[in-house]
């Protein structure tokens, strides 16, 4: 059975920095693209990273892009996502995907929340 | 790179069918095939319900089907029941190096 379970959420001040991480289980971690994907409180889905399979190609939205790195650690089944300078519109629940053809996330996490508040 | 369009809302009562509209551009939803629909459940997970268009997962009912034509791709539900109440969103590739996009959600009321 396909699990993937994030952590690291919390509350932060802006400016502050959290390391999400997401433990996957029962694929092969390492022959999977992987994203990571944030909900505002009452909002949409928003695309944040993904990270190609060995880790050599990796994609942020603009908007995130110079303050948020995406990594996997495929030794640990393990995909991260370093969060710096923590912006109040950052709040949201962050889930981690498994990636199939044609970027459709076909396994998700139960998320993990992120509050940015002072 | 702009959100699909989705209707805010759509209801149905119990038995009947609705269908949810899913609009891009020529760039993304009606250049591939790559469209896929999302269930969430208030306080839950997004739930993968139909990929590459049409394609339902494994334990998907198959009162839930997916089509496209030219820009707009469609979810179909038909013999709507309560546990169906739920948001759904699209989302469609839109080449490589570049994730693809979300539509804003669809919530849906059984009535």
């Amino acid at each position: 059975e396909v699990q993937l379970v994030e952590s690291g959420g919390g509350l932060v001040q802006p400016g502050g920095s959290l390391r999400l991480s997401c433990a996957a289980s029962g694929f092969t971690f390492r022959s999977y693209w992987m994203n990571w994907v944030r909900q505002a409180p009452g909002k949409g889905l928003e695309w944040v990273a993904n990270i190609k399979e060995d880790g050599s190609e990796k994609f942020h939205v603009d908007s995130v892009t110079g303050r948020f790195t995406i990594s996997r650690d495929n030794a640990k089944n393990s995909l991260y996502l370093q969060m710096n300078s923590l912006r109040a519109e950052d709040t949201a629940v962050y889930y981690c995907g498994r990636t199939r053809p044609g970027a459709t996330v076909d396994y998700w996490g139960q998320g993990t929340l992120v509050t940015v508040s002072s | 790179q702009s959100a699909l369009t989705q209707p805010p809302s759509a209801s149905g009562s119990p038995g009947q069918s609705v269908t949810i509209s899913c609009t891009g551009t020529s760039s993304d939803v009606g250049n591939y095939n790559y469209v896929s629909w999302y269930q969430q459940h208030p306080g839950k997970a997004p739930k993968l319900i139909i990929y590459e268009v049409s394609k339902r997962p494994s334990g998907v009912p198959d009162r839930f089907s997916g089509s496209k034509s030219d820009n707009t791709a469609s979810l179909a539900v038909s013999g709507l029941q309560a546990e169906d109440e739920a948001d759904y969103y699209c989302h469609s590739y839109a080449g490589s190096n570049d994730f693809g996009v979300f539509g804003g959600g669809t919530k849906l009321t059984v009535l």
